[in-house]
């Protein structure tokens, strides 16, 4: 079936250690996303990518790292510069071959947890 | 700058009771796109509806509908008697553009259901 998977569900970081985030699509989508959701609050875009090799900040990016070398991955590095990590991760894929828009779809999310 | 704001933090309501979610936007493209998304306790965004800028008829799907109002900026979603399962949170985004490139989200409106 298609969509987009993330993985893993549930993950721990040590202070000062960079942990990436996977997030695959097999949707055949141009645009992918990712956000953050701290408790309680909305989505917050930290970055988005619109075709392969290019992304964009997004208004969180501080901290983070991406990478768009195939169109169907779009991992998520936290790094240590980002103090504070612990947050629900969102990542989603749009926009279809035929370039028209699309609503976002979205995976399941990556929990991140500081200990 | 687009903007989407959800005034309602949370709503309570008695199960087979009707409630309306609101939605208001800001923007200053003529070509977007609205969308509601409901978070239930999972964590996955479920995609509801589409609307494009230039369709104001307002549609009915089942229990829900939707009322897109462009003189008052609005996007307002109804649930008609209300299950528990409708419990969870429900957000309003906006996308600007023929392609739609970056989605803005609205904080969200937490709807609990009581038996």
């Amino acid at each position: 079936d298609g969509g987009i998977t993330q993985s893993p569900k549930y993950l721990f970081r040590k202070e000062g250690q960079n942990v990436t985030l996977s997030c695959e699509q097999n949707l055949n989508h141009d645009a992918m996303y990712w956000y953050r959701q701290d408790p309680g609050q909305g989505l917050r875009l930290i970055y988005y990518s619109q075709i392969v090799n290019d992304f964009q900040k997004g208004d969180i990016a501080e901290g983070y790292s991406v990478s768009r070398e195939k169109k169907e991955s779009f991992p998520l590095t936290v790094t240590s510069a980002q103090k504070n990590p612990t947050a629900f991760y969102l990542c989603a894929s749009s926009i279809d071959r035929q370039g028209r828009n699309t609503e976002a779809f979205f995976g399941q999310g990556t929990r991140l947890t500081v200990v | 700058a687009q903007k989407v704001t959800q005034a309602q933090t949370e709503i309570s309501v008695v199960e087979k009771e009707d409630v309306t979610l609101d939605c208001v936007y800001e923007t200053r493209d003529t070509t977007y796109y609205l969308f509601w998304y409901k978070q239930p306790p999972s964590g996955e965004l479920v995609f509801l509806i589409r609307r494009n800028s230039f369709d104001e008829q307002n549609e009915i799907s089942g229990r829900y509908s939707w009322n897109f109002q462009k003189s008052t900026s609005s996007f307002n979603f109804t649930i008609t008697a209300s299950q528990v399962v409708d419990s969870a949170v429900y957000f309003c985004a906006l996308s600007e553009g023929n392609y739609g490139q970056n989605f803005v989200f609205g904080p969200g409106t937490r709807l609990s259901v009581l038996p």
